[in-house]
């Protein structure tokens, strides 16, 4: 059990276009989804925590308006890298939380979608 | 920034046990302990939480000091396969969130 999925594992764009990443909880309703990144040879860096039926909630230094993220159901949510450029291109990686104990529930994994802009 | 502090990497031998120490004298009473790891270009997959006792499930041990201070992640038997980088992170007890550090890299040796 407990398996997030993303699609696309991999994507290769243009510079000035918009990628959509999805993430999806396979097995488990999920109230909380995070959205992280990593660069090459460096630790996940997390970018926004996204209540379903809310607005995210971006980290410090994170573009709301670069990084659109949308969580319309307990078990999918959405991140677009809008106007995207080369130095977006990095490892998008989704987690999802079920329940409410913001404390205590475990965090599953997606397995991290591969962007490359040209 | 992340409240742990872990080796940067560390060795072991295939069929030993390797023992990942991590420092979180910061954690306040009511946080967890997570551990995670994360196989090159994956996701991190969980590996076991705690937050006193000793905690034990069929991938690993997880053994908390009284004074929770430190832990100790403990494989029984590694194998190549879980060579890997380990992240032990102290949740956020207000938000959840998991803020990870640079965890240890763990090589398994033949």
């Amino acid at each position: 059990g407990a398996v997030v999925s993303q699609h696309p594992s991999w994507v290769i764009c243009k510079s000035g276009t918009s990628v959509k990443i999805e993430c999806r909880s396979l097995d488990f309703q999920a109230t909380t989804m995070f959205w992280y990144r990593q660069f090459p040879k460096q630790s996940l860096m997390l970018m926004a925590t996204s209540n379903e039926g809310s607005k995210a909630t971006y980290e410090q230094g994170v573009e709301k308006d670069k990084f659109l993220i949308n969580h319309a159901s307990l078990t999918l949510s959405t991140l677009t890298v809008t106007s995207a450029h080369p130095e977006d291109s990095s490892f998008y990686i989704c987690s999802a939380r079920p329940g409410l104990a913001a404390r205590t529930d475990t965090q599953y994994f997606g397995p991290g979608t591969r962007l490359t802009v040209l | 920034d992340a409240k742990t502090t872990q080796p940067p990497s560390m060795d072991c031998a295939e069929g030993r046990a390797a023992n990942l120490p991590c420092n979180h004298s910061t954690i306040s009473g009511n946080e967890y302990v997570y551990w995670y790891r994360q196989i090159h270009s994956q996701g991190p997959q969980y590996i076991i939480h705690g937050l006193k006792n000793n905690e034990t499930n069929e991938m690993a041990s997880l053994i908390i000091t009284e004074d929770r201070k430190s832990s100790t992640l403990i494989l029984p038997h590694a194998t190549l396969r879980d060579t890997a980088v380990y992240y032990c992170i102290v949740r956020d007890r207000n938000t959840g969130k998991l803020i990870f550090g640079q965890g240890t890299t763990l090589q398994v040796k033949p």
